[in-house]
């Protein structure tokens, strides 16, 4: 079945660091794929997406590229912030296993920024 | 504000009772679905529901159920609570089905503690 990967946290970043945090996937066909971020308190909210090979998804500075011969699409921001401070989750819906209603997550990664 | 409500936001109750958690999507979206947020099995997809019609189920227990009125409004049911169901209860919803142009929104999450 499919799954989702993620590397494991927590991360602790000081502020203007870079940071990677790293998602593999296994799916029957060609999922879309998702980086959703959970602030405390709150519920997910979706941070960027890509839905084909060799897309990027952008948004608030980070970024994701869909690459389909690593089956990866790894979280990237130059320089975070203070505020960047969430759990952050890898996701895909797969539509070839009969799975396009429904998200499979990651296991989260915990990212704290010092100042 | 994600515009999903989930009530109650709090909930203890103890093992072998049952409890309804409620959702009310996003003005206009027909899709519901329901995930759980566990420390041990991180974020699981349950069941969705689409119109008032149950469309795909997950890793959804005999003793929970769930439906979707034709207000659109969904209830999840917990019976026979362990406890082991505690947990974070996420409702989410969209226009249509989860998918590549098709964005889910989060509720905050029903947190349920079964003593």
């Amino acid at each position: 079945g499919d799954s989702v990967t993620q590397m494991e946290g927590p991360v602790t970043l000081s502020e203007e660091a870079f940071l990677t945090i790293n998602c593999t996937y296994t799916a029957t066909g060609y999922p879309s794929l998702f980086w959703y971020v959970q602030y405390p308190g709150e519920g997910l909210q979706l941070l960027l997406k890509a839905t084909k090979a060799d897309d990027k998804g952008s948004n608030k500075g980070f970024e994701a590229t869909y690459r389909k011969e690593t089956t990866s699409f790894h979280l990237e921001k130059g320089s975070v912030q203070v505020s960047d401070s969430a759990v952050y989750f890898c996701a895909l819906s797969d539509r070839a296993s009969g799975s396009a209603r429904q998200l499979t997550f990651g296991s989260g990664t915990q990212l704290t920024v010092l100042p | 504000d994600s515009g999903v409500t989930q009530t109650p936001k709090h909930l203890i109750t103890a093992t072998g009772q049952r409890v309804t958690l409620r959702c009310s999507p996003r003005s206009g979206d027909l899709s519901v679905y329901w995930y759980q947020q566990s420390l041990d099995q991180g974020l699981q997809f349950l069941i969705h529901y689409y119109n008032g019609e149950e469309r795909a189920k997950g890793n959804i227990l005999e003793r929970f159920s769930a439906q979707q009125f034709p207000d659109l409004h969904s209830e999840l049911n917990l019976s026979s609570l362990e406890l082991g169901d505690s947990a974070l209860y996420f409702c989410a919803s969209s226009v249509g089905s989860h998918g590549a142009n098709t964005e889910a929104f989060f509720g905050q999450g029903t947190r349920l503690t079964v003593v």
